[in-house]
Order: structure tokens, then sequence, then C-alpha cells
């Protein structure tokens, strides 16, 4: 199994630009989450999905964030438009059910 | 809101001593438990889950939970360098569906040879 796949790695980018961050679930898993993690909050949970239905969205920031699940297999959170206070590592992690959540490798994102 | 608070070190402990960790938790109604390893760099990784009061023990990882304090700890026995990590501690509470977690800051442990 190829886990959970991120993408991009790793992404710079200018303030006010678009950024848009993909997760691929592990397969037969229905469950996804976007967390984001800094050093001076951790690891935070954004939003997550059952069934590729957005269950609890209280931890996006705000409007500038926005996150679609529209398979099984595929999700994207986006930021439009980008500051540099949301420079930080944005993991994707899915589950089967209350079972453990595995983690993807995570995108480092910088906003200049 | 929900809230875990750990310790975030560093602790240091020499290898083969025991290292313990700790997390309280606000949320009275949590039902589950978890200890994430992340090493610099790198995703967290699962290691130990606990529902019940007592102890749970997987191989050199022991976790404890005690839900009447609020509190949970992790107990790694004989430990090696290469539990040289930050150990987060998160807490979910399972209602129609999975739950995201919510997360400590995390315990940054430092084994020393």
């Amino acid at each position: 199994d190829a886990g959970v796949i991120q993408s991009p790695r790793h992404e710079v980018t200018e303030m006010g630009q678009e950024v848009t961050l993909r997760c691929k679930p592990i397969s037969g898993h229905n469950s996804l989450f976007w967390y984001r993690q800094t050093m001076m909050r951790g690891l935070e949970l954004l939003i997550y999905f059952n069934n590729n239905v957005p269950i609890d969205d209280s931890g996006m920031p705000e409007d500038r964030f926005s996150a679609k699940m529209p398979n099984a297999s595929f999700s994207t959170l986006k930021i439009q438009p980008s500051e540099p206070r949301d420079s930080a590592v944005y993991f994707c992690a899915s589950s089967f059910g209350y079972n453990e959540q595995f983690f993807g490798p995570g995108t480092r994102l910088t906003v200049l | 809101q929900k809230e875990v608070e750990q310790n975030s070190g560093p602790l240091s402990v020499p290898e083969g001593a025991i290292a313990s960790l700790n997390c309280t938790y606000s949320d009275r109604g949590s039902q589950s438990f978890f200890w994430y390893r992340q090493y610099s760099g790198k995703s967290p990784e699962l290691i130990m889950f606990i529902y019940s009061n007592g102890d749970k023990e997987d191989g050199r990882f022991t976790a404890q939970l005690n839900k009447a304090s609020q509190y949970v700890s992790l107990l790694i026995r004989d430990s090696q360098p290469s539990d040289s990590a930050t150990y987060l501690c998160a807490v979910n509470r399972p209602g129609g569906g999975a739950d995201g977690l919510t997360f400590g800051k995390g315990t940054h442990l430092i084994i020393q040879p």
C-alpha cells in the first residue's frame, strides 16, 4: 500500500497567490482529515470528511481556506489569497471509521 | 473547547532507563486516547492507543489512562536513542462517525547514549 499521498511536498509562493494542496487517502479508508502544524500552535485539525461529506470545518481559520472531497480518492485544500501567517506544514490523514489515522508526508508551505 | 496539555520538554533520559511522558485533557467526554511519535521533519505515526482506565502494554511501551483525573501517560522502558523524538498526545470524542483528533503540542524526548 502506498499510504497517504500528498502533493506538492514543498510549496513556496508569494502573498496573495492561490495555493492548492492535494491528498489521496489510503484506498478503502472512508474518513479524511486535514491538519496544520506550526511551532506556535502545534498540530491542529482544520476539517474532516466522512464518506466524502464535510463533517466539521470549525478548525478552518477563515474564509480564505476551503476544502473539497469530490470522490473517495481525492481531496484538496485551497488557500486564496495566501498570507505569510499561513506558512506551516499541512498534513492529510485518513482512516477507516474510528481506527488508526494514517498521516501523509505533509506539504511544507512557505508564503513570502 | 477541547484542550490537551503536555510538557514541551525537552525531557532527557539516559539510555536504558524508563521515559515517562504525561498528558492531561479538558474534555470529560473524551473516549479515545492516542500517543503519536514524530521524528523531526516527518509525519506523526501512531504507537499506542487506549480506551479504558488502567494500563495497556505493547512491547516496551505502556499507556496508562485515568479518566477520573483526566490524565494519560506513556512509559517507554529500556529507552533507546532511536526513541528520541517528539511524542504527541491526542484525544477524540467519537460521535456518529470518525472524529478528528485534538493534539497536545508534544513532548520532545532525548535519549542520551
